[in-house]
């Protein structure tokens, strides 16, 4: 069963500041992963969604994946303080059909002015 | 528009009592899920519809119930609530049930049990 993790817990960084944000899951023979944010009482938002070995970026958000090591980052370039929420990792459930997730608990970011 | 509408936004129910929870999508998607959210926990997958094929998570089998009476609407419901279904519902679609296809999350129905 797919297990992911997310590290740290919370995050403070300041506007302006890159602010990183890392995943770790179980299963490397997976092949899409996502990350999604929530704002407060608010639904996900999906920001980066990344499919190979290697960066994709959307915007300020940029994601690395590296299955080998079980990893996938995300990174906040020139955060905002409208950047701060909750950020979610999600990789594909292992053996399941269809297009179910696994999410990590989430990383706090808080982006002071 | 990737928008997905849930209602009602907040419900407050008693123990005992059902709650009826709706979504709603117009992309056309083929798959919609709910999914269920506490503080601090990991939103977890209480079923999905593909099409018209009704699939529960096997711990949640019989705590939840769900329709889907055409392609852009679908409801969870609880039979009779208890406390600890306190929590965020989130409904969700993507476009076919294949590995890679992005799921688009509504707001949210957040359900306070007492």
């Amino acid at each position: 069963q797919q297990k992911v993790q997310q590290s740290p817990e919370s995050l403070t960084v300041s506007e302006g500041a890159m602010a990183s944000l890392n995943c770790t899951f179980s299963d490397g023979t997976s092949n899409n992963f996502r990350w999604y944010r929530q704002h407060s009482a608010k639904g996900l938002e999906v920001l980066v969604s990344i499919f190979s070995d290697g960066e994709k970026e959307e915007g300020r958000f940029t994601a690395h994946l590296n299955r080998a090591n079980l990893h996938v980052s995300l990174h906040i370039r020139e955060p905002q303080p409208s950047d701060s929420a909750v950020y979610l990792c999600a990789a594909p459930m292992t053996n399941s059909a269809g297009n179910k997730l696994t999410f990590g608990i989430g990383t706090r970011v808080l982006v002071r002015p | 528009d990737t928008t997905v509408k849930q209602n009602p936004r907040y419900k407050l129910a008693r123990v005992g009592k059902p709650v009826n929870l709706i979504c709603s999508q117009t992309m056309n998607h083929d798959t919609m899920y709910w999914y269920q959210k506490k503080p601090n926990q990991a939103p977890k997958l209480l079923l999905f519809y593909y099409d018209k094929i009704l699939n529960r998570e096997a711990d949640t089998f019989e705590k939840f119930q769900s329709s889907r009476p055409n392609n852009s609407f679908c409801s969870l419901y609880i039979g009779s609530a208890g406390l600890e279904y306190s929590a965020m519902y989130l409904c969700a679609s993507s476009r076919g049930g294949a590995h890679g296809n992005t799921l688009y999350f509504g707001e949210g129905s957040r359900l306070i049990v007492v």
